[in-house]
């Protein structure tokens, strides 16, 4: 799975917008982008996942830049249940990419 | 109803020892991983198994043993373990095997304290 880049550490403030950014220069064309979180002593958890358009769900939007070399996460109105730490992960769509290949991530710190 | 169950919640044992940590899912998902959580926060990849077939081997001591009874459980055995070993073990499951857009569920993690 090719690399990606996100900042180690990022504050927000309760019920504001949230933009987690995401590098992925090495992108290949068959790489989709997916996003995970992983709040305090639990699992990581699915968020979003897009290959070139924006995509939208309820929990968070994906902003896909053009050139696909870098990508966006974004929560609306980021709550203290959002803090935790974001995972921006490619994965090829060939076949066998079966495991999730994690970075350092980002720990998002949300402020009441 | 828990997705991805796992037991015990908690692991602390003494080096030598050998433990097992239980996987459940009830999501009728195909494919079962463990992945290692290690004290720096890294999550990697241990295991895989698909319909009860082993298809991801990462580079894992042998002395992790992963066994899958039927397709809802994964078990991970350890024998003799070391102070290395001490972690938070993952186990997770998903629909189709290999596919590029599925989505991984996970359970809850074992922490393992190896004294």
């Amino acid at each position: 799975d090719a690399k990606t880049t996100q900042p180690n550490s990022m504050e927000s403030n309760e019920e504001e917008p949230v933009h987690l950014p995401c590098n992925h220069s090495t992108i290949s064309g068959t790489d989709y982008i997916h996003w995970y979180r992983q709040l305090p002593s639990q699992g990581p958890e699915y968020v979003i996942h897009g290959l070139t358009s924006n995509v939208n769900n309820r929990m968070a939007s994906l902003a896909i830049a053009e050139d696909r070399k870098s990508s966006t996460l974004i929560l609306h109105r980021a709550t203290l249940r959002d803090a935790a730490v974001y995972y921006c992960i490619l994965r090829d769509s060939g076949a066998g990419s079966y495991q999730l290949t994690f970075g350092k991530g980002t720990k998002l710190s949300v402020i009441p | 109803d828990t997705a991805v169950s796992q037991t015990p919640k908690y692991l602390v044992t003494q080096m030598g020892n050998d433990k097992s940590i239980k996987c459940e899912q009830n999501l009728g998902h195909d494919t079962m991983y463990w992945y290692k959580q290690d004290s720096k926060k890294f999550l990697k990849i241990m295991f895989s198994y698909n319909n009860k077939e082993l298809i991801i081997n990462e580079t894992v001591p042998n002395r992790f043993s992963p066994k899958s009874p039927d397709k809802a459980h994964l078990n991970l055995h350890i024998n003799s373990l070391e102070l290395g070993d001490s972690a938070v073990y993952f186990c997770a499951s998903s629909l189709i095997s290999g596919e590029y857009t599925d989505t991984q569920y996970f359970g809850p993690g074992t922490r393992l304290t190896v004294l």
